[in-house]
């Protein structure tokens, strides 16, 4: 079976930096995706990872270890919009992705 | 307009009814997929599709069926709802398999 893991929940203040972990143990790797998704909507994409090291998308980069099967989420210069569910995702090789449970992220002024 | 579409957007069912929810979409991509998603338990494979001539099973989909009636179009049925089939149910697409996932904006299912 698949296992992606992510911790439940975290709190940040506005304006610091937050680091999302998630590892995995799947049968296959063919990419790792990251999603938001904000509290009764659809999940929406945020970056892609398939070869070791870090993508980088304005406030957010990704980071990704195949080794490791680790990978994590950096979001930078926190705002309250922000306040939302981090999904991970992993392409297992068989043309379906796994995703795991979401870190909930909640900003405080 | 939305890319992808879900109707209904909520619905509230007897235990034993039929339903079908229904998914369009306008990427032009072949592939869709049938999520549902559960409090403290993620988001979940029920179904998914590669073309019109092609249907798989993913990780729970025992007590549900689908239907790929053409590239934009995927439905997916539970043929006698029971109460734990409760859950918010997303329809999505993407191009490939590295490519991003475009989801709709979900289907709140309740079976009492």
């Amino acid at each position: 079976g698949q296992n992606i893991d992510q911790p439940t929940e975290m709190t940040a203040t506005e304006g610091a930096i937050v680091q999302i972990n998630c590892t995995y143990q799947t049968s296959g790797f063919n990419g790792l995706f990251w999603y938001q998704q904000h509290a009764g909507e659809a999940p929406t994409f945020l970056s892609y990872n398939v070869l070791d090291g870090l993508e980088e998308k304005g406030r957010f980069s990704s980071f990704l270890s195949r080794s490791k099967g680790y990978s994590y989420l950096l979001l930078k210069e926190l705002q309250m919009k922000d306040s939302a569910s981090y999904l991970c995702a992993v392409n297992d090789g068989n043309n379906r992705l796994a995703f795991g449970k979401g870190n909930q992220v909640v900003v405080i002024p | 307009d939305a890319d992808v579409t879900q109707t209904p957007r909520n619905r509230i069912t007897k235990t034993g009814k039929r339903i079908m929810l229904e998914c369009s979409q306008t990427k032009g991509h072949d592939r869709m997929y049938w999520y549902r998603q559960d409090p403290g338990l993620g988001l979940r494979l029920i179904y998914y599709s590669f073309d019109v001539k092609d249907i798989n099973k993913g990780e729970i989909s025992d007590g549900y069926s689908v239907s790929r009636q053409a590239q934009a179009k995927f439905s997916l049925s539970l043929e006698s709802a029971i109460p734990n089939q409760t859950a918010l149910y997303f329809c999505a697409t993407s191009r490939t398999e590295n490519t991003e996932a475009f989801f709709g904006q979900g289907t709140r299912l309740t079976v009492v």
